[in-house]
């Protein structure tokens, strides 16, 4: 079954400077990649997502990069705000199946 | 439109015991699945019903099982609760049908469960 591996399970950044967020999956038949953001005690929000058959999407400051052939994909926060602070998991699924997510990054953007 | 919506959003049990959570979808949406979430476990899959079949099953034991009704409302029992059993449990629903959006999950708040 499908696999997905995230990275880094935690990342500080300076407010303003930009966060990467990186995650690899398994099962080529994977083909919709989203990303959500978990806050404190709140539920998991999508924030952006990217299908197959595109290579990047970028909605204001933040963008996710899908590289099929190395079957990974990647999120990216520029000029990163308090309000950013929060857990980020990645996800990977094939039409009728369930949603793989990847253990999740806690991402801190310090003042 | 209304959310997902989760009930209930607390509780507290004894080990051994047995629990009940309810779920109803997005209007129109007919596919429920449901996570696990504990401290450090990130999001792990139970398993997901579509038109009151189960469609996907992930790695839990069978003391985990659910059920979606015709209005696409799901439930979901722990039986003979166990104190690993304390954890956030989300439902997630979506259209799952092939049609654009179709994948597209949106979570409920949670039920939080503590085991004592």
């Amino acid at each position: 079954g499908e696999n997905v591996e995230q990275h880094p399970s935690t990342l500080s950044v300076q407010e303003g400077d930009s966060a990467v967020i990186k995650c690899t999956y398994s099962d080529s038949a994977s083909n919709y990649f989203p990303w959500y953001k978990q806050e404190l005690g709140k539920r998991p929000q999508l924030i952006i997502d990217i299908r197959s058959n595109v290579g990047e999407k970028k909605d204001q400051r933040i963008a996710v990069t899908l590289n099929k052939t190395a079957k990974h994909f990647s999120l990216h926060i520029t000029e990163t705000q308090p309000e950013d602070s929060a857990v980020y998991f990645c996800a990977a699924e094939s039409y009728g199946q369930n949603f793989v997510f990847g253990p999740g990054t806690r991402l801190s953007v310090l003042p | 439109k209304a959310g997902v919506t989760q009930t209930p959003r607390y509780l507290i049990k004894t080990r051994g015991q047995q629990v009940t959570l309810s779920c109803s979808p997005i209007s129109g949406h007919r596919s429920v699945s449901w996570y696990q979430q504990t401290p450090g476990q990130g999001l792990q899959f139970l398993f997901e019903y579509f038109s009151e079949t189960q469609r996907n099953k992930g790695n839990f034991p069978g003391r985990f099982s659910g059920r979606q009704f015709s209005n696409s409302r799901s439930e979901m029992n722990v039986s003979t609760l166990e104190l690993g059993d304390s954890a956030l449990y989300l439902c997630a629903s979506r259209f799952g049908s092939d049609r654009a959006g179709a994948n597209v999950l949106t979570f409920g708040a949670g039920s939080r469960l503590t085991v004592l």
